[in-house]
């Protein structure tokens, strides 16, 4: 059975930056994608971009680009995402799932979900 | 860019069948899934490709899409349902979630 572990909670500063790591384990990131996705209090979730680990190849979506950085380590397992220039509406559970390549297209579904990290901007 | 709309809440009596509505522009040439997320859980593929049910679902839970609206279709609902409820699609390498449904079992 597939597992994504977590990094555990942050608490960060205005301004300063985090990363999250997400470890795999009982399966391979052999055409997988890794996707992040976020929900700040009592809100829905966003996504903030991927990565396909056997190609290194990422995207992002638009609202985070140029503050997001998604990157694996096939030798570990791990997914990092790190958010730079920290703001308070940036506090949110951080969450990291597995998508599924099959057919070419990453990012159709998200078949298993860490557990979540909660990340708190303040003061 | 594109959108998913849901309706904010659904209300059903337990033992009902509960629809929540997931609109976008021609969604129906799209693939979509469903996400079901308890309170302070991650949330749990339900459905995906329109109609897919993952392994360790239950039966009572079913998925359409078709035009501009994907339907999830909960039958028999009971108050274990009672969760948050998100759609999903992709285009062009992006992911698109819905605004999500809080499903109330009355």
């Amino acid at each position: 059975q597939v597992q994504l572990v977590q990094s555990g909670t942050e608490a960060k500063k205005p301004g300063s930056s985090v990363k999250v790591s997400c470890k795999a384990s009982g399966g391979t990131f052999d055409n997988y994608s890794i996707t992040w996705v976020r929900q700040a209090p009592g809100q829905g979730l966003e996504w903030m971009g991927g990565i396909i680990p056997l190609s290194g190849r990422t995207h992002y979506a638009q609202n985070f680009q140029g503050r997001v950085t998604i990157t694996a380590d096939k030798s570990t397992s791990t997914t990092y995402m790190e958010l730079s220039s920290l703001r308070y509406q940036d506090t949110a559970v951080y969450f990291c799932a597995r998508g599924d390549c099959s057919g070419g297209h990453c990012y159709k579904e998200f078949d298993f979900w860490g557990q979540g990290t909660l990340v708190t901007v303040s003061s | 860019s594109y959108e998913l709309t849901q309706p904010p809440s659904v209300s059903v009596s337990p033992g009902q069948t509960a629809s929540i509505t997931c609109s976008g522009d021609n969604l129906g040439d799209k693939y979509v899934s469903w996400y079901q997320q308890r309170p302070g859980q991650s949330p749990v593929l339900a459905i995906y490709q329109d109609n897919k049910r993952p392994s360790g679902i239950l039966e009572r839970l079913s998925g359409s899409n078709s035009g501009n609206t994907a339907t999830l279709t909960i039958s028999g609902t009971r108050a274990m349902d009672e969760a948050d409820y998100y759609c999903q699609t992709w285009d062009s390498n992006t992911v698109i979630f819905g605004g999500g449904t809080k499903l109330t079992v009355l």
